[in-house]
């Protein structure tokens, strides 16, 4: 199974954006990159997804890169709100998904 | 939408105790797990199911056991309890098993053994 590595922590400021990165080099053609957070004392929530093509949602964009070999998790301005573990995954359907330490993100007021 | 449902939130228990934790789903998702979360580590997956009357383990299967029922139920049963097995517990649930839905998850179960 396709893993992801992705920093221990980042911090950031509040209101500027952040860029969390990730690794998957191993990654096949039929993963699809899921992003997930982790609030304090509550469930991972479902961020935003993509194949090959960079994508915008509501709550942040997912930068893929051409080959496909690394994305970037992008929050246009970070609130203390965002602060969380950010998870990286590779999800070829199935169950075959591996949730690892992910990502603590810290902000600043 | 109610979403993912688990219960108890809390739950403390001692070696050899039996318990159920219970999962719920309102979404009519076919696919739902259980997955345990040890202090700073990631989720590791314990059982799933694909639909009613189907289940199968994951990566840490031993001392649980789960049966599917109905589409909305997927209980987790703690055989034995061991201290090994004290952990936050979260039950996800997706559409389908297509590699482009998303999982959505409850808000967990947080188990001590003593």
């Amino acid at each position: 199974d396709a893993k992801t590595t992705q920093p221990n922590s980042m911090e950031s400021n509040e209101e500027e954006p952040v860029h969390l990165p990730c690794n998957h080099s191993t990654i096949s053609g039929t993963d699809y990159i899921h992003w997930y957070r982790q609030l304090p004392s509550q469930g991972p929530e479902y961020v935003i997804h993509g194949l090959t093509s960079n994508v915008n949602n509501r709550m942040a964009s997912l930068a893929i890169a051409e080959d496909r070999k690394s994305s970037t998790l992008i929050l246009h301005r970070a609130t203390l709100r965002d602060a969380a573990v950010y998870y990286c995954i590779l999800n070829e359907g199935g169950f075959k998904t591996i949730f690892g330490a992910g990502t603590r993100l810290f902000v600043k007021a | 939408n109610a979403g993912v449902t688990q219960t108890p939130k809390f739950q403390v228990l001692k070696t050899g105790q039996s318990m159920t934790l219970q999962c719920a789903q309102d979404m009519n998702h076919e696919y739902m797990s259980w997955y345990r979360q040890d202090p700073g580590m990631g989720l590791r997956l314990i059982h799933y199911s694909v639909g009613a009357g189907i289940t199968d383990q994951g990566e840490v299967p031993n001392g649980y056991n789960v049966s599917r029922s109905t589409t909305e139920d997927f209980p987790l049963r703690l055989l034995s309890a061991a201290p090994s097995q004290t952990s936050v517990y979260f039950c996800a649930s997706s559409y389908s098993g297509v590699g482009n839905q998303p999982q959505h998850f409850g808000d967990g179960t947080r188990l001590s053994i003593l």
